[in-house]
């Protein structure tokens, strides 16, 4: 009963460190997304994926990277670490389609110094 | 002008009282609606859809006005454990996997 599973859950970078945040559901979900919440703010959408092989860019893309080789796995790529980066991550899937629910991870709390 | 707009919070009620959330949304193709919330920071929940016609979900009731483009929540009877942030969220066209997310509000329920 995993549902959707992220990692870490917590990091701490340095400026200009790379990184990866995993995500991964077994729910057979056509959509994933990642979205970033800062204090005060709703969750602003980073990146997004309909499919294998299918991904579009969000609200707030620049400084990240993504890709969908597997409908299970949408990893999320952090290429220079920034302190504008520290923020909470979630990664949510769905079956996609109008009505259908989101199902978040946990979220990954990514600090960067 | 945000996407999708929600009260400023927080809001500071006792036990039992009935509390509106009022959203609106700027862009008039959105297809779907809904209202999560949020606890401490955790993830976000589904708390329930937004149906044209309104719809219920015990304590909990929904509308949504495509013409003024407007989505409210209302909470009767309210209990402790409603205390989180609740957030509306709009879909643009119909693409289910893209959630847009209004700024949030806060809702503190007092003993």
């Amino acid at each position: 009963n995993a549902g959707v599973t992220q990692t870490p859950k917590f990091q701490v970078l340095k400026t200009g460190q790379s990184m990866t945040l995993q995500c991964a559901q077994d729910m057979n979900h056509e959509y994933m997304s990642w979205y970033r919440q800062d204090p005060g703010m709703g969750l602003r959408l980073i990146h997004y994926s309909v499919g294998a092989g299918i991904t579009d860019q969000g609200e707030v893309p620049n400084g990240y990277n993504v890709s969908r080789s597997t409908t299970e796995d949408f990893p999320l790529r952090l290429l220079s670490a920034a302190p504008s980066q520290t923020s909470v991550y979630f990664c949510a899937s769905s079956a996609g389609g109008s009505y259908q629910p989101q199902h978040f991870g946990d979220g990954t709390r990514l600090s960067i110094l | 002008r945000k996407e999708v707009e929600q009260d400023p919070g927080p809001f500071n009620v006792p036990e039992g009282a009935t509390v509106a959330f009022n959203c609106t949304y700027s862009n008039s193709a959105s297809q779907s609606f809904f209202w999560y919330r949020q606890d401490c920071r955790k993830e976000p929940k589904l708390l329930m859809s937004v149906y044209s016609s309104g719809n219920e979900d015990g304590r909990f009731t929904a509308q949504l006005n495509r013409a003024s483009q407007y989505i409210s929540l209302l909470i009767r009877d309210s209990k402790l454990s409603d205390s989180a942030t609740y957030l509306c969220v709009v879909t643009p066209g119909d693409q289910g996997g893209k959630l847009i997310f209004g700024q949030g509000t806060e809702l503190s329920v007092k003993p």
